[in-house]
């Protein structure tokens, strides 16, 4: 079975720019979540999504945003980019939500701010 | 507030050598606990997690880790370590009143010498 997808895997995008990063879940996984992850740091949640709901916000700016489609993909949208953006973005996926479930990785998508 | 620590960004041990790196948490409600791998340029991959019952926790690879409540801990131990357990290895938490969200450690780089 396909693991969590994502796409691009790299991409490089000027200052001011807006990004889009997309993420397929393990299939039957509904909750996607999304996390920055910054070189040398550990991750830092930014969104999850349950049932195309939002079930949590982390502590990042409104030029973040995400949305979850009826087949429980996801995108991620970052406006007005920063240099501070240039991060690993992570998507993980879980058959339900609820904290002690074990959430599973994609590959991430390296996006680079110039 | 909630927190993890991991104690030293980086370990060094011998091939064959016993592996512990350590995580401490900061809550005053249940923690679930988990240990991620991550190798050079690639997702996050769970070793194991502890979320009720028996407080020692086996994992893959040869992992284990034991649950100290009382000293809010979560070691990550292996009796001998081989080269391809080099990679960084992030501990986290989740706990009931998280909002579904893990909460990072910075993650401790693992380096075994031949």
């Amino acid at each position: 079975d396909a693991g969590v997808t994502q796409s691009p895997t790299h991409l490089i995008k000027t200052r001011g720019q807006h990004v889009t990063l997309r993420c397929s879940p393990i299939s039957g996984h509904k909750s996607v979540s999304w996390y920055q992850q910054v070189l040398g740091q550990g991750p830092q949640f930014i969104f999850q999504y349950y049932e195309k709901e939002e079930r949590g916000r982390g502590n990042f700016p409104d030029r973040f945003s995400a949305r979850q489609f009826p087949n429980y993909s996801s995108e991620l949208n970052v406006n007005a980019l920063l240099l501070g953006d240039s991060a690993l973005y992570l998507c993980a996926s879980s058959p339900t939500t609820g904290s002690g479930n074990t959430i599973y990785f994609g590959e991430g998508s390296w996006l680079t701010v110039v | 507030a909630q927190s993890v620590t991991q104690l030293g960004s980086h370990v060094s041990v011998s091939e064959g050598a016993l592996v512990l790196l350590r995580c401490n948490y900061s809550s005053s409600v249940p923690p679930y606990l988990f240990w991620y791998v991550q190798y050079p340029n690639q997702g996050l991959q769970l070793l194991l997690k502890y979320t009720t019952g028996a407080t020692l926790v086996k994992g893959i690879n040869g992992f284990e880790a034991e649950f100290k409540k009382s000293e809010t801990s979560f070691h990550l131990t292996k009796p001998s370590a081989h080269m391809s357990d080099a990679a960084e290895y992030f501990c986290a938490v989740s706990f009931m009143d998280s909002n579904y969200q893990l909460i990072w450690g910075a993650g401790t780089k693992l380096i075994i010498k031949p």
